[in-house]
């Protein structure tokens, strides 16, 4: 059974550039949320996905924007970089049923720098 | 306001307990986790506990959470050099039945000496 998957696992851009990072959530997961994290610091949630539509999103700009495939994989897109933006990006998958417990499994993440 | 406090350091000596503590605000979160990162790593789940309980145990992991003052611990018994690594500790809340996301605390970084 695949845990949650993430590509690319390294990637450096220019201020300015645009770029698209991807997931594949772990095996009968229907949810996909995006978290950031700076150095140091914890993550910080983005948006979360549900039946390909944003469902929640955290106090991130319009630049950062998703997209959920109907095979439940997703993606984030971040338009016109600015250094801050430098992070690793982790991608988290869940079960939208109310069950026990609302534990959410994290990918390996995309270690994004932003020169 | 949602906010998640941990001490930033935890040093021990391995085969000792550590205590790794955390407060949060926000009264109405449903469920309590600990997660642990290690360099370069994506955020491994330990364990969770649902905010109407008060202890769960899991092999060498104890939490501990008080409800009254907000406060959540785990207890690593046993502690090996292999535990090393950032603790992180996080709330969630449910929306009208969905999932809601993870508030993370700053992480806590424990150290284990041989």
């Amino acid at each position: 059974d695949a845990g949650v998957t993430q590509s690319p696992t390294h990637l450096i851009k220019t201020r300015g550039q645009q770029v698209t990072l991807r997931c594949s959530p772990k095996s009968g997961h229907d949810t996909v949320s995006w978290y950031q994290q700076a150095l140091g610091q914890g993550p910080q949630f983005i948006f979360q996905y549900y039946e390909e539509e944003e469902r929640q999103r955290g106090n991130f700009p319009d630049r950062f924007s998703g997209h959920q495939f109907p095979n439940y994989s997703s993606e984030l897109n971040v338009n016109a970089l600015l250094l801050g933006d430098s992070a690793l990006y982790l991608c988290a998958s869940s079960s939208d049923t109310l069950t026990r417990t609302d534990t959410q499994y994290f990918g390996p993440g995309t270690r994004l720098t932003v020169l | 306001g949602e906010d998640v406090e941990q001490s930033l350091f935890l040093s021990v000596r391995e085969g000792d307990s550590s205590v790794i503590n955390c407060t949060y605000t926000d009264s109405s979160s449903t469920y309590l986790y600990w997660y642990k990162q290690e360099p370069g790593a994506g955020l491994q789940l330990l364990t969770y506990i649902f905010s109407n309980m008060d202890m769960k145990q899991d092999q060498r992991l104890t939490v501990l959470l008080n409800k009254k003052d907000k406060h959540l611990s785990l207890r690593i018994a046993d502690t090996q050099t292999g535990d090393s690594a950032i603790y992180f500790c996080a709330e969630s809340f449910h929306y009208g039945g969905s999932q809601g996301n993870l508030i993370f605390g700053k992480g806590t970084k424990l150290s284990v000496k041989p």
